[in-house]
């Protein structure tokens, strides 16, 4: 059974950049797992970031940026600030239908 | 506008069923797979299974099998998660989720159901 891997926390000072990744248990993450990033705040549905590697939902601001980096899907971002403290998703398609794995989520501390 | 609009509330009493809704609106419902995800307070998103919409393929996640069923009305664009013999570690958010890779990810807004005797 396929697992993907992300840190469970993290941590980043206010304006500092932090990539989180998301990885599997076995093999490399390419553009084919079209990877996308969800954020969810406590008590709100998770809201989509970045879908199919590196594109950005509406209204994300260009501090969110995904990419392949090695063998892992990451998310950056650049300049944080204090509300993007949240947990963060990350989902890849296994090329089965409309199958489509979790990651575990990391908690992102900004302090 | 694209949106998932989820059901209410549930309260329910251990060992009964819960039925949540997702009415699917401003997209070819039939197009897509309806993915059903939980979260039990404090905890991490959980994926329970998916039906496509237009096939009605079914996959459910193994921890679930046997007491999740996953169905739709195609004509009512709405699609349901029925979870039998429910429990106190069954409370959670339920929520319903489209996935696509050209459109990333469009979500419900949540269904809370509380297992409380």
């Amino acid at each position: 059974q396929t697992v993907v891997t992300q840190e469970p926390s993290f941590s980043v000072s206010p304006g500092g950049t932090v990539t989180l990744t998301c990885g599997l248990s076995s093999g490399s993450i390419s553009t084919n797992y079209y990877p996308s990033w969800y954020q969810q705040t406590p008590g709100q549905p998770p809201r989509t970031l970045i879908y199919n590697t590196n594109i950005r939902s509406s209204g994300v601001p260009d501090r969110f940026s995904g990419s392949i980096l090695g063998n892992k899907a990451a998310l950056t971002i650049t300049g944080a600030q204090a509300d993007d403290e949240s947990d963060y998703y990350c989902v890849l398609y296994m090329g089965s239908g409309p199958d489509w794995v979790f990651g575990g989520g990391t908690k992102l501390t900004v302090l | 506008q694209v949106q998932l609009v989820q059901s209410g509330a549930e309260v329910k009493e251990p060992g009964a069923s819960v039925k949540v809704s997702c009415k699917a609106s401003g997209y070819t419902f039939t197009s897509y797979a309806m993915h059903w995800v939980r979260q039990a307070p404090g905890q991490r998103l959980e994926w329970m299974g998916w039906i496509h919409a237009g096939n009605g393929n079914i996959k459910y996640s193994q921890k679930f099998q046997g007491r999740v069923t996953v169905t739709r009305d195609t004509s009512a664009s709405t699609a349901y998660m029925e979870l039998s013999s429910l429990r106190s570690e069954d409370t959670a958010v339920y929520y319903c989720a489209r996935f696509s890779r050209s459109l990333g990810g469009l979500w419900g807004q949540g269904t809370l159901v509380i297992v409380s005797s």
